[in-house]
């Protein structure tokens, strides 16, 4: 079946623009996660959402970053006036929400995003 | 907070050679833990779990078994081929605190596999 998708794979802007990152999760799958793979600080957790609603917004790291989740299925990730720093790729990753001892994350394959 | 501490990289080997591969964790509780690969031009996949103490993960050859006494979660594999080379993941999370299973990683290290 299919698996995350997202859009777009690249994406260019300058810098103090808005951007917008889509993502796809497997049908079924409630939980959602966002994470950034950056060159300074590796992969890192942003932000989950259950069904519509995030729970855990701990790891977006200002309050230009934003995220939304429409129907428990499509989310979006908004970056506002970006910054170099924002330069990474962008990783969105849905899992059944089991709660159980393991519940593996499919992992799409990215959105890479440069700030010139 | 929990944090993943890999050893260093990039890491290469000439086919056939040993591979260890160094994860430790600080965590509060009792966290199960991951080894995620992501080969070139591709996404990142589970590569083995391990969930309770002294539980040993494998798949493809690769082996990691959950020291809980250490702390550690080292991935080896005996003999690795050119087609193991990518990038490998430690990771940990706590999936039984409700639904919330967001994963803590490593820095990740590049192997690179010589023919």
């Amino acid at each position: 079946g299919a698996g995350v998708s997202q859009s777009p794979s690249n994406k260019v802007t300058e810098k103090g623009k808005d951007v917008e990152l889509r993502c796809d999760p497997i049908s079924g799958h409630t939980a959602l996660y966002w994470y950034r793979q950056s060159l300074g600080q590796g992969l890192e957790f942003l932000i989950y959402f259950q069904g519509n609603s995030a729970p855990d917004k701990s790891g977006l790291p200002s309050d230009r970053f934003s995220a939304e989740r429409t129907g428990g299925s499509v989310s979006t990730l908004t970056i506002q006036r970006t910054q170099q720093e924002d330069s990474a790729v962008y990783l969105c990753a849905s899992s059944l929400a089991l709660g159980t001892l393991f519940v593996e994350q499919y992992f799409g394959p990215g959105t890479r995003l440069t700030v010139t | 907070g929990d944090s993943v501490t890999q050893m260093e990289g990039p890491v290469t080997l000439s086919e056939e050679a040993c591979l260890t591969i160094n994860c430790t964790y600080t965590a509060t509780g009792y966290p199960s833990l991951f080894w995620y690969v992501q080969y070139p031009g591709e996404g990142l996949q589970l590569l083995l779990k391990a969930t309770k103490a002294d539980d040993k993960g494998s798949n493809k050859g690769f082996e990691a078994t959950y020291r809980k006494e250490t702390t550690s979660f080292h991935l080896e594999k005996g003999s690795v081929q050119v087609s193991d080379s990518a990038v490998y993941f430690c990771a940990l999370s706590f999936p039984y605190t409700g639904a919330n299973s967001k994963l803590t990683f490593g820095k990740g290290i590049t192997l690179s596999v010589r023919p």
